[in-house]
C-alpha cells in the first residue's frame, strides 16, 4: 500500500532554534496536511496544502507542497516550548477520502 | 461546539471480552473515520463512514465492526477483543466542503490483557 516516509523520527533542540522535518512518498498526492500531536491528545491540523509548490505559513509555521507532488517540508522558525509534540504529515491521493499518515516527528525543546 | 468526543478515554480488557468504543461530534460532518495508533507508527485507518448510512473498510478492518448510528454518531465494536488491539483509538470526522481536513477526538486508550 501506500506509504509515506517522515525525517527525521525524533529532535531534540534548543529554544529558539529552528526545526524541518519532512515527508517523502513514492506515490503522487494532491493534498498535503500537517498534524501536531500533544499528549494524550488527538492529532490537530496545523496547515493544509492543495497545490504543488504551495506554500503556506501559520504564524512561526511554514509548510510547503513539493513541486513532484511526492514531499512535503515542515519549517517550525524559533522554537518554543510549547512546540513540544508529534508532528505528524499525511497525504491524500483520491479514492474516498482516504488519508495516509507518517510515522511522526517527536521534537523535544530545551529551555 | 465540544468537536469530536470519544468515550471512554481508558479502558482494560481481558481477551475475548467485548466492549464498543463511542464517537460523536457536533460539527454536521457528513464523514467519520476510525483509526487506530500504535507506538512509532502512523494512524491506520480501520473503518469509515463517508456519509449516514453507509460504512467502509480501511487498511486494518479484521477484529473490528462499525455502527453509524446517526450523522451525529460513529462507533467502533471489538467482539472478541485480543492483545494486538492493544493501542489507542482516535476517532475524526469531516464535512463535505474539505473532505482531507480531518478533526480528531482525544482517543480512547485501551490495553488488552
Amino acid at each position: 500500500g501506500q506509504q509515506l516516509n517522515q525525517s527525521p523520527q525524533s529532535m531534540f533542540i534548543q529554544e529558539g532554534e529552528d526545526v524541518s522535518m519532512n515527508c517523502t512518498s513514492s506515490s503522487i498526492f494532491n493534498t498535503w496536511l500537517w498534524y501536531k500531536q500533544e499528549p494524550g491528545e488527538g492529532p490537530v491540523l496545523l496547515i493544509a496544502l492543495y497545490k504543488a509548490g504551495e506554500l503556506t505559513s501559520n504564524g512561526r509555521l511554514t509548510a510547503q507542497f513539493g513541486i513532484t507532488r511526492k514531499d512535503s517540508f515542515l519549517n517550525i522558525s524559533a522554537s518554543i516550548p510549547s512546540d513540544v509534540g508529534i508532528y505528524f504529515c499525511a497525504g491524500f491521493s483520491g479514492g474516498y477520502n482516504k488519508l495516509i499518515f507518517g510515522a511522526g516527528t517527536r521534537l523535544a525543546v530545551h529551555p | 461546539n465540544a468537536g469530536v468526543t470519544q468515550t471512554p478515554k481508558f479502558q482494560v480488557l481481558k481477551t475475548g471480552q467485548s466492549m464498543t468504543l463511542q464517537c460523536a461530534q457536533d460539527m454536521n460532518h457528513n464523514s467519520m473515520y476510525w483509526y487506530r495508533q500504535d507506538p512509532g507508527m502512523g494512524l491506520r485507518l480501520i473503518y469509515y463512514s463517508a456519509s449516514e448510512g453507509t460504512t467502509d473498510k480501511g487498511e486494518v478492518p479484521n477484529g473490528y465492526n462499525v455502527s453509524r448510528l446517526n450523522k451525529r454518531e460513529f462507533s467502533l465494536r471489538l467482539e472478541s477483543a485480543a492483545p494486538s488491539q492493544t493501542s489507542v483509538y482516535f476517532c475524526a470526522s469531516t464535512s463535505g466542503a474539505n473532505y482531507n481536513e480531518q478533526f480528531f477526538g482525544p482517543g480512547t486508550r485501551l490495553t488488552v490483557l
